[in-house]
């Protein structure tokens, strides 16, 4: 068990691109999350996938922001036309969901900043 | 909506000496789970102690333990023996049942966290 692995750690992007985050779960847990977490505030929640089904998705998730789970393994997420006001870490949880015993591991996070 | 409010930016204790970071929450809802998150600096943020809300019992792993008062909708965290390591952001977090909808929800509601500091 290597623990949830996050790629990249740090990105410094312009605004108006795109980039691409990945998540790689602790191997057999079904579900997995993705937070945003701005400085000094708690972590707020984005999606969140059970195997390949992206069940929930926040408010926040504008639709400049796409998230996958191809086969219910890793998961990536896309922020198009970045802006300012995306500058955040980007943090992936993963679980095993199995009855109501579910505790959500955290990776090391995507720390990214829009110039 | 549930929220979660931790009313203390920042918390400072002596080592080997007791702290309890407080946290409140809102919800509607009678079954759901409580927990503490610990987040060193740049490091992961990692499980300290979780609360079943329809468990009377106040959780306890080792040094850190819970008073739940549920009426209150209160979840303070107590570090016992405080240690240099114990030096971190917590955060308090929310999360309804999952069985009482559907497996819908299963996120978390954090706090806005307390930074803990540890004085030699």
């Amino acid at each position: 068990d290597t623990g949830v692995s996050q790629d990249p750690r740090h990105k410094i992007t312009k605004r108006g691109q795109n980039v691409t985050f990945r998540c790689d779960p602790i191997s057999e847990h079904n579900r997995l999350y993705w937070y945003r977490q701005t400085l000094g505030q708690g972590p707020e929640f984005l999606t969140y996938f059970q195997n390949e089904a992206q069940l929930e998705k926040s408010r926040l998730l504008s639709d400049r922001f796409s998230a996958e789970r191809p086969k219910g393994s890793f998961s990536t997420l896309e922020i198009q036309r970045t802006e300012q006001g995306d500058s955040a870490m980007y943090l992936c949880a993963s679980s095993l969901g199995v009855g109501v015993q579910e505790t959500q591991y955290f990776g090391p996070g995507t720390r990214l900043l829009v110039l | 909506a549930q929220t979660v409010t931790q009313s203390q930016p920042e918390m400072s204790v002596q080592e080997a000496e007791t702290v309890t970071l407080s946290c409140t929450y809102d919800t509607s809802e009678s079954d759901y789970y409580l927990f503490w998150y610990k987040q060193p600096p740049s490091r992961q943020m990692i499980l300290v102690i979780r609360q079943e809300a329809y468990k009377q019992q106040n959780a306890t792993e080792n040094r850190f333990s819970v008073n739940f008062q549920k009426a209150a909708k209160s979840f303070s965290l107590k570090i016992s023996d405080s240690q240099l390591g114990d030096a971190a952001m917590y955060f308090c977090a929310y999360r309804s049942d999952p069985s009482m909808n559907n497996n819908a929800g299963n996120m978390l509601t954090f706090g806005g966290g307390t930074r803990l500091m540890v004085k030699p």
